[in-house]
């Protein structure tokens, strides 16, 4: 099974100020069609997961567009420009690519 | 709108069997595959199953064998047939269509005597 690894796991942050998650697979996650299957998704408290970004960098229809997801291969990122409250929340990546799916270990995004 | 809304949760004591329903709205469950992913107490989110569009299941290694997952073109629903249940099923079920855009408010089940 692909092992998605996230960092940092825990992460304060000051409103107003932007904000980076890192995301790596134990393999590529370049698909055989040419896609790289990679999803972020938040789970503000107490609410379903919600997708983001899907195929490393497309916005979901509705995202502030204060979030972007970038990367390559097995290295991937997602960046908050500029945090506001409601961004509260745990934030997790999902390889698409393979069978199982597998996620992240989350991480959750607090205010200072 | 699309939409999923899953039932059939609750309280089973371990070695009961449980099924679980999403009900989908706005497409058609056949145009699509569709996962079912859980989420133990405080903890992350886990796949455990897929029904892909043409019928085929397919299912994680933590409940290959204890967990069926269906659907029923003629009612648009997914189903999720749970046998054998142990203290770590216990979790909120969601269910959600293809590429995760689309998710549903989940069902809570407790495995526990």
């Amino acid at each position: 099974d692909v092992v998605m690894t996230q960092s940092p796991l825990s992460l304060p942050v000051t409103l107003g100020q932007p904000a980076s998650i890192s995301c790596r697979s134990s393999q590529s996650l370049v698909h055989s069609d040419g896609n790289t299957y990679l999803t972020w998704f938040q789970q503000r408290p107490g609410q379903s997961p919600r997708r983001l970004i899907y195929k490393v960098s497309n916005r979901d229809s509705g995202v502030p567009d204060r979030f972007s997801g970038s990367g390559s291969g097995t290295d991937f990122t997602l960046k908050i420009s500029r945090v506001e409250a409601e961004d509260v929340g745990v934030y997790y990546c999902m390889q698409g690519t393979d069978w199982p799916r597998t996620f992240g270990q989350g991480t959750k995004v607090e205010i200072k | 709108e699309v939409q999923l809304v899953e039932t059939g949760g609750g309280l089973i004591q371990p070695g009961g069997s449980l099924r679980l329903s999403c009900a989908a709205s706005g497409f058609s469950v056949s145009s699509d595959y569709m996962s079912w992913v859980r989420q133990a107490p405080g903890k992350g989110l886990e796949w455990i199953s897929v029904v892909y569009s043409g019928g085929t299941p397919y299912h994680a290694e933590s409940v290959k064998g204890r967990f069926t997952v269906s659907r029923d073109t003629s009612t648009n629903m997914v189903f999720l047939q749970m046998n054998s249940l142990r203290v770590e099923d216990t979790a909120v079920y969601y269910c959600a269509k293809g590429g995760m855009g689309v998710w549903g408010k989940g069902t809570t089940v407790i495995v526990s005597s």
